[in-house]
């Protein structure tokens, strides 16, 4: 069974400086696709990034990266530049793509994210 | 405007009583999930669909039922069988998702608290 792990249950970090939220994973299949989720405390689930497990490249989209270690199973977010608004509680999930499988997704607990002015 | 659409936003019942959770979608989205969410928790998967009268159980089906006869609703019912039905209901949609198709994010309705007392 899939897993992922998500070990700082609350982070800080300074107006306009990277923050590193942490996300582990564990799964027997080769094919897989991560994602990251931002939900706010109104409780819309927004999506940030996704990476694949095949994809050699880590992904980026804007102030967010995905720092995809595959050998390590991690799939850390960074965020540059942080602004007030990115206060929220983030999740890191996976998602199955095998045909038995095939569209089945597991979330982690999350992280609360606080940005400090 | 495309999305997910989720009523109603709060929803009370007694305990012993059914009660079904709508989801539409206008996305034309293949595939469809449910998840809960317990304050301060992850997401964790309920039901989730890849094709119309399809569906395949996720981690805590125990005690939820659920349809999908047509491509854009996919309805949850709590059932009374379920023992703590008190919580968060996320609906989703995406694209199906298989080795084939990797990427595609879910998007998520703006949710339903239920309370059950």
């Amino acid at each position: 069974a899939q897993k992922i792990t998500q070990t700082q249950p609350g982070m800080f970090v300074q107006e306009k400086e990277a923050v590193t939220l942490d996300c582990t994973y564990d799964t027997s299949d080769q094919s897989y696709g991560l994602f990251w989720y931002k939900q706010p405390s109104s409780g819309e689930m927004i999506f940030l990034i996704y990476q694949g497990s095949y994809d050699e490249q880590n992904a980026t989209e804007g102030r967010y990266s995905l720092n995809f270690q595959k050998a390590r199973k991690s799939a850390n977010l960074v965020i540059s530049a942080s602004q007030l608004g990115d206060s929220a509680m983030y999740f890191c999930a996976m998602r199955e793509l095998r045909n038995t499988n095939a569209g089945k997704s597991t979330f982690g607990d999350g992280t609360t994210l606080t940005v400090k002015p | 405007d495309g999305g997910i659409t989720q009523s109603p936003k709060y929803l009370f019942r007694k305990e012993g009583q059914n009660v079904t959770l709508s989801c539409e979608q206008n996305l034309n989205h293949d595939a469809m999930y449910w998840y809960r969410q317990d304050p301060g928790q992850g997401l964790r998967l309920i039901y989730y669909s890849q094709i119309v009268n399809d569906f395949q159980k996720g981690d805590i089906a125990e005690g939820y039922s659920v349809s999908r006869e047509k491509k854009e609703s996919f309805p949850l019912t709590v059932t009374s069988a379920q023992k703590n039905p008190t919580a968060f209901y996320l609906c989703a949609s995406s694209t199906r998702s298989d080795i084939a198709n990797p990427t595609y994010e879910q998007y998520f309705g703006p949710g339903t608290r239920l309370t059950v007392t």
